[in-house]
Parts: C-alpha cells; structure tokens; sequence
C-alpha cells in the first residue's frame, strides 16, 4: 500500500500571498489531519477532516483552512501568508476519526520571504 | 501552559545501554502516541496506547492513567535508534504534542 503522499515537498512564498498544500491518505482512510511544525512553538494541530467534514479544529487563525474531497484527498490553504508560516506542515491519516494511529506523511516545507 | 511535558530534552547514550523517555500530561486522554521523528522530517507512529503496556521489539512504552505518565523505553539501544522522540496524547478533539527528546546514540 503506498503511504501518504504531499505535494509540493517543498515551496517558497512571499508575504502576503496565499497557499495550498495537498495531501493523498493512505488508500481506505477517512481520516486526515495537518499539522505545523516549526522550531519554536513544535508540533501543533491544525484541523482533522473525516468523510469531507471538518471534524476538529486547533488553535490557528482562520487564514488557515482546509477541505477534503470525496476520494479523502485533503487540501489545506493559507491565505495572507506572514514570516512566522514558515514552516513544514505535516498530514496525516487514519482509519477512523479521533483517536486513531496516525500515519504521517513527508511533509511540505514552506519558506515564506 | 503545556498539556505535555517531556524529559529529557537531550540524550547521549553509548550503543547499548538502555535508554527511559519520559512523558507527563494535564489533561485528559483518549489516548497516548510515541512517535519517531528522523532528520529531514518523516514522522513515524511507535506506539498508540490507552492503557498498560505495549512492546516492538526493543521498544516498550507504558502508560499509567492515574499518574498520567507514560515512559518509552529503549533496550540495547543503537546508533540508529538516534532521533527525535515526541509525545502526543488525543483527547478525541484534540492533539497535543510534547516538545521531544533528542537521543543520540554513540557506537
């Protein structure tokens, strides 16, 4: 079974401008969620998505977005990006919402100048 | 405020000892993970456990829901072991994450 995929792996942006980031579950899981990584604040939650709902939210302000196709294919997007967005954004997937191992994919790193 | 607390931050061993990585919350969990991060970024899932104990291999993690702690235990440890270690506990809405552990392992 081929793992979770992201593209792109890597993009670099200028302020102000807006992205989106995709990632492709592991065929059978309904569940994605994303992550951000960056080297001060670590890993926080972003947004699970399960069956095209959002399901849960983290703490991150509404430039931040997501949706997820009928396929599970999700796709996140900031808008108006600032400095501090640099950094990877990690997806991953589960079987089931909730509380469910994870499955992480490569990550995409996001340099915003 | 943090709602996951690791120790140590750091973590030389020499190839073969064994190695504990501990981990404490405040809130209240659906579960705990252990995940593995490499340099570069993949993240790879150790253990998911909501109660007791769970063994791969050389790995063991255990979790006491009353203390709210849980340890990672490595045994016979090797330089490929070397990596970042996070904690992360669900909270079925939620996830929160521990700031990790650097473990280095020296042959």
């Amino acid at each position: 079974k081929a793992g979770v995929t992201q593209t792109p792996r890597y993009l670099i942006k200028t302020r102000g401008q807006q992205v989106t980031l995709s990632c492709s579950p592991i065929s059978g899981h309904r569940s994605v969620s994303w992550y951000q990584q960056t080297p001060g604040q670590g890993l926080q939650f972003l947004f699970e998505y399960f069956s095209e709902t959002q399901r849960n939210k983290g703490n991150f302000p509404g430039r931040f977005s997501g949706r997820q196709f009928s396929n599970s294919r999700s796709e996140m997007n900031v808008s108006t990006l600032e400095l501090g967005d640099s950094a990877l954004y990690l997806c991953a997937s589960s079987l089931l919402a909730g509380n469910n191992e994870q499955f992480f994919g490569p990550g995409t790193r996001l340099t915003v100048l | 405020k943090n709602e996951v607390e690791q120790s140590p931050q750091n973590l030389t061993a020499q190839e073969g000892e064994f190695i504990t990585i501990n981990c404490s919350y405040s809130v209240g969990i659906s579960a705990l993970h252990w995940l593995q991060q490499h340099p570069g970024g993949g993240i790879v899932s150790l253990f998911m456990l909501s109660s007791g104990k769970k063994k791969h291999g050389r790995l063991i993690a255990t979790i006491n829901i009353q203390e709210k702690h849980s340890s990672l235990h490595i045994t016979a440890s090797h330089p490929r072991d070397s990596a970042v270690y996070i904690c992360a506990v669900s909270t079925g809405n939620q996830f929160y994450f521990g700031t990790g552990t650097s473990l280095t392992v020296i042959p």
